[in-house]
């Protein structure tokens, strides 16, 4: 089966630097995607990884290793705006997206 | 504004009845989407389409159906809605295939059968 896992609920301070994992097993990879998700709202898009390595867009990074299974998104300077599930998901062999169950980040003043 | 549009935003329903989620794109993406959110669970694909003409399967499409006339509407219906239907629906649009083609998501419809 396919299965994407990632932490229920985090909580991290204003100001800091959290690290959010994912680890996957999927009938094939065709790319890893991270996406923000307010309460009550839809997600939307924040990263996204094919090739190993770090991809750096603003206070947001994310990293993907396809040899282990595994990526983070890393957020910097968190505000208080932050505080939103963050969504993992990777794309199969027939293209079709693969969801993890999200994390909810706390943001705590 | 370009984007996608659901309809309704929320809807209380009667077990057995008939319901059709609206959804329309204005983006000309050829892919569309239709997704359900429950609590604990992740975004499980219901139906898919890769351009107008054309519908496949996700992972949980029984008692659901979709048609896909044209490039903009996908439409999702519920042909005798249960309980276990209650859910936030999401459509969603992109361009299908390789690439960072990200999907757009709509606003989301809320649904309770009862």
């Amino acid at each position: 089966g396919q299965n994407i896992d990632q932490p229920t609920e985090m909580t991290a301070t204003e100001g800091a630097i959290v690290q959010i994992n994912c680890t996957y097993q999927t009938s094939g990879f065709n790319g890893l995607f991270w996406y923000q998700q307010h309460a009550g709202e839809a997600p939307t898009f924040l990263s996204y990884n094919v090739l190993d390595g770090l991809e750096e867009k603003g206070r947001f990074s994310s990293f993907l290793s396809r040899s282990k299974g595994y990526s983070y998104l890393l957020l910097k300077e968190l505000q208080m705006k932050d505080s939103a599930s963050y969504l993992c998901a990777v794309r199969d062999k027939d293209y079709q997206l693969i969801w993890g169950a999200g994390t909810k980040l706390i943001i705590k003043p | 504004i370009a984007g996608i549009t659901q309809a309704p935003t929320s809807q209380i329903l009667a077990a057995g009845r008939r319901m059709t989620l609206r959804c329309t794109q204005d983006m000309r993406h050829n892919a569309m989407y239709w997704y359900r959110q429950d609590l604990g669970l992740g975004l499980r694909l219901i139906h898919y389409s890769n351009t107008a003409g054309t519908t496949g399967k996700g992972e949980v499409p029984d008692g659901y159906s979709v048609s896909r006339a044209n490039t903009d509407d996908f439409p999702l219906t519920l042909a005798s809605a249960v309980p276990s239907q209650t859910s936030v629906y999401f459509c969603a649009s992109s361009e299908p295939g390789q690439g960072s083609n990200e999907q757009f998501f709509g606003p989301g419809t809320r649904l309770t059968v009862l």
